[in-house]
């Protein structure tokens, strides 16, 4: 069965400091890969997808990047964070059934402050 | 673009009953798919429902069945029997058919309290 990891569960970091978010899936080969980021009481905003490896598509202009270095692995960085960098991140792949149905990840709680 | 709009921010049932979450949607094409997540407090996002928008009959899952009204671009959420359990955030979303990409475009969520 597949499963998706996301590493660390929390951040705590201070303004202008690196980030560096993993998110890895294992029991499928090259499948989309989504990153989500969800403030507080608030819907999913889709920040990048990736279709493959290399392959980034930005959907939200900040400061904010993401990389897909190996199949099931995606990467999500910042080279210095902002105050509304903080948020919850949520990493998802897209099901190979079919159905387009996309699963999440435990998802990262990040504090920039 | 398309937008999906979730106009009840917060709702409560009382246990056993019945509740109807609502969601519009705005988009120009005809192919499509929606979804029902939940999330509830440990946050994890979890698929309750999915609808493709060629097909007229509703779909159902359990105690979670949806009114899929195409022409109204109206796709709800009712919950049968309600448990303690079903307490979260229910997003609906919205995918186009034919999008390389499969992305998601998400409401911005109803909080269910369920009350014993």
């Amino acid at each position: 069965s597949q499963t998706i990891h996301q590493w660390p569960a929390t951040l705590v970091q201070p303004v202008g400091s690196p980030l560096s978010l993993e998110c890895t899936v294992e029991g499928t080969s090259n499948p989309n890969l989504y990153w989500y980021r969800q403030a507080a009481g608030r819907g999913l905003q889709l920040l990048f997808y990736s279709v493959g490896i290399g392959q980034i598509s930005s959907e939200v202009p900040q400061n904010l990047s993401a990389s897909r270095p190996q199949d099931r692995q995606f990467i999500l960085s910042s080279k210095k964070l902002l105050l509304s960098d903080s948020g919850f991140y949520l990493c998802a792949w897209l099901g190979t059934s079919g159905y387009n149905e996309q699963f999440f990840g435990p998802g990262t709680r990040l504090t920039v402050l | 673009a398309q937008t999906v709009t979730q106009s009840q921010p917060e709702m409560s049932v009382q246990e056993a009953e019945t509740v109807t979450l609502s969601c519009t949607y705005d988009t120009s094409e005809n192919n499509y798919y929606l979804f029902w997540y939940k999330q509830p407090p440990s946050r994890q996002m979890i698929l309750v429902i999915r609808q493709e928008a060629y097909k007229q009959q509703n779909a159902t899952e359990n105690r979670f069945s949806v009114n899929f009204q195409k022409a109204a671009k109206s796709f709800s959420l009712k919950i049968s029997d309600s448990q303690l359990g079903d307490t979260a955030m229910y997003f609906c979303a919205f995918m186009y058919f034919w999008d390389a990409g499969n992305m998601l475009t998400f409401g911005g969520g109803t909080r269910l309290m369920v009350k014993p």
